[in-house]
């Protein structure tokens, strides 16, 4: 299965600021996916980034907020944006391993995010 | 959307007993899978089973796609099996859509 790696693995950042998460994968992929995972909650798609287009983002997240980059098959940025404490969660990338089997999707070891 | 309901919410097991945690769907999915995320917030794929029954060691999950629902079993469960279960189903729009988790709390 594909190996996802994400740095920085925990951040804690204040009001008003920015911060970027990287996502690597060891091999190439189609397509990457951002999600957020606030407290205590379930896991919430952003954004669905194919490389050489612009990411697909889902209702309630938008570019300014999010922007995201896809440079290449193995690997991705998430940035989040003038952040508030409400943006404190955990951010994850995930692919679609399709040699590992269709449909099955991987998830690197997350970004744990506080904003003070 | 489709709406995702897992139960049960919370569960605290004692080590070395059985449970079985349950994902139920309002309409017909394709793909499902079932995810382990521990306590550093890792999430492991447990199982892909669109549909059928698997077995890996103590867990096994079973997925009647005609009845909307699929269910995974933990047998004598460990100290490390603690953490939230997540059923997922797969969105066309190639995403996976998560149900809401069970959390998992399984004491020595």
């Amino acid at each position: 299965s594909a190996v996802i790696s994400q740095k920085p693995s925990r951040d804690i950042c204040q009001r008003g600021t920015s911060l970027t998460i990287q996502c690597q994968v060891d091999s190439q992929v189609t397509m990457m996916f951002w999600y957020r995972q606030q407290p205590g909650q379930s896991l919430t798609l952003i954004a669905t980034a194919n490389q050489g287009s612009e990411a697909t983002y889902e209702s309630g997240f938008v570019i300014d907020k999010f922007p995201i980059s896809r440079p290449n098959l193995t690997f991705s940025t998430l940035t989040v944006s003038n952040m508030s404490p409400e943006d404190s969660s955990i951010y994850l990338c995930s692919v679609e391993d399709q040699l590992a089997g269709p449909y099955e999707q991987y998830f690197g070891p997350g970004t744990r995010l506080t904003v003070t | 959307g489709i709406q995702v309901e897992q139960s049960p919410p919370d569960l605290i097991l004692q080590e070395g007993a059985n449970s079985t945690l349950r994902c139920n769907f309002s309409d017909s999915v394709n793909n499902l899978q079932w995810f382990h995320q521990n306590p550093w917030g890792q999430l492991i794929n447990l199982f892909y089973i669109p549909s059928g029954t698997k077995q890996n060691g103590r867990l096994s999950a079973t997925t009647v796609a005609t009845e909307r629902y699929s269910l995974l079993y933990i047998s004598s469960s460990q100290t490390t099996d603690s953490g939230v279960y997540f059923c997922a189903y797969y969105n066309y729009g190639q995403n996976f859509v998560f149900g809401p988790g069970t959390r998992l709390s399984v004491l020595p």
